[in-house]
């Protein structure tokens, strides 16, 4: 079973600049996060999607964020314009519809470094 | 509400000494209790799961933690430790909905 895919693994880009990261959770995963870990951090969820609706996105910076997943597969996260304290990883992860309170499934992530 | 925090940012101990990484929990509703580890410049990856079929829970590599309803707590352990243990440690809670909490994390060394 192949599993969470993210890119790029590594991004550098100049503060005000756009950026955009890509996830493939696990076929049939029908709950698919984001998650920002800022170095020495713990993940902190962005959004979390059901199929292709929002199911929290209260901590999400809409003003500079925004994620998509338009037919319940793949997602996309930008940010647009970046500033600094964006430098993080940007973790996605996915959950079964079976695995009800199950295990979250994670990918490598994806390293933002603002300048 | 959920959450989790977890006591000491680092730890260090010697190679076969015991490992213990401490995680208490705040829960409204019966809690799923996680433990994940993250290797460097990698995604997190499950070591073991509390569901409340059984209060001592056996993971992966060794590590085991024991739910203690009294003590809000769910407190990693592994009786000897190896240099491959060595990495980033974090508590999870989950709740209505599948949110998941997690906490800031233990780095946890081991000293040759």
């Amino acid at each position: 079973e192949a599993g969470v895919a993210q890119s790029p693994r590594y991004k550098i880009i100049e503060k005000r600049q756009s950026v955009a990261f890509w996830c493939n959770p696990i076929s049939g995963h029908a709950t698919l996060y984001w998650y920002q870990q800022i170095l020495g951090q713990g993940p902190k969820l962005l959004i979390q999607f059901q199929n292709n609706g929002v199911v929290d996105d209260s901590q999400l910076p809409k003003d500079r964020f925004s994620a998509e997943r338009l037919k319940g597969v793949d997602s996309t996260l930008k940010i647009q314009p970046a500033k600094l304290e964006d430098s993080a990883v940007y973790l996605c992860a996915s959950i079964g519809t079976s695995a009800w309170r199950g295990e979250l499934f994670f990918g490598e992530g994806s390293r933002l470094t603002v300048l | 509400a959920q959450s989790v925090t977890q006591l000491g940012s680092h730890v260090s101990v010697s190679e076969g000494a015991l490992v213990l990484l401490r995680c208490n929990y705040s829960s409204s509703v019966p809690p799923y209790l996680f433990w994940y580890v993250q290797y460097p410049n990698q995604g997190l990856q499950l070591l073991l799961k509390y569901t409340s079929a059984a209060t001592l829970v056996k993971g992966i590599n060794g590590f085991e933690a024991e739910f203690k309803k009294s003590e809000t707590s769910f407190h990693l352990t592994k009786p000897s430790a190896h240099m491959s243990d060595a990495a980033e440690y974090f508590c999870a809670v989950s709740g209505v909905g599948n949110q998941f909490y997690f906490g800031t994390g233990t780095s946890l060394t081991v000293i040759p």
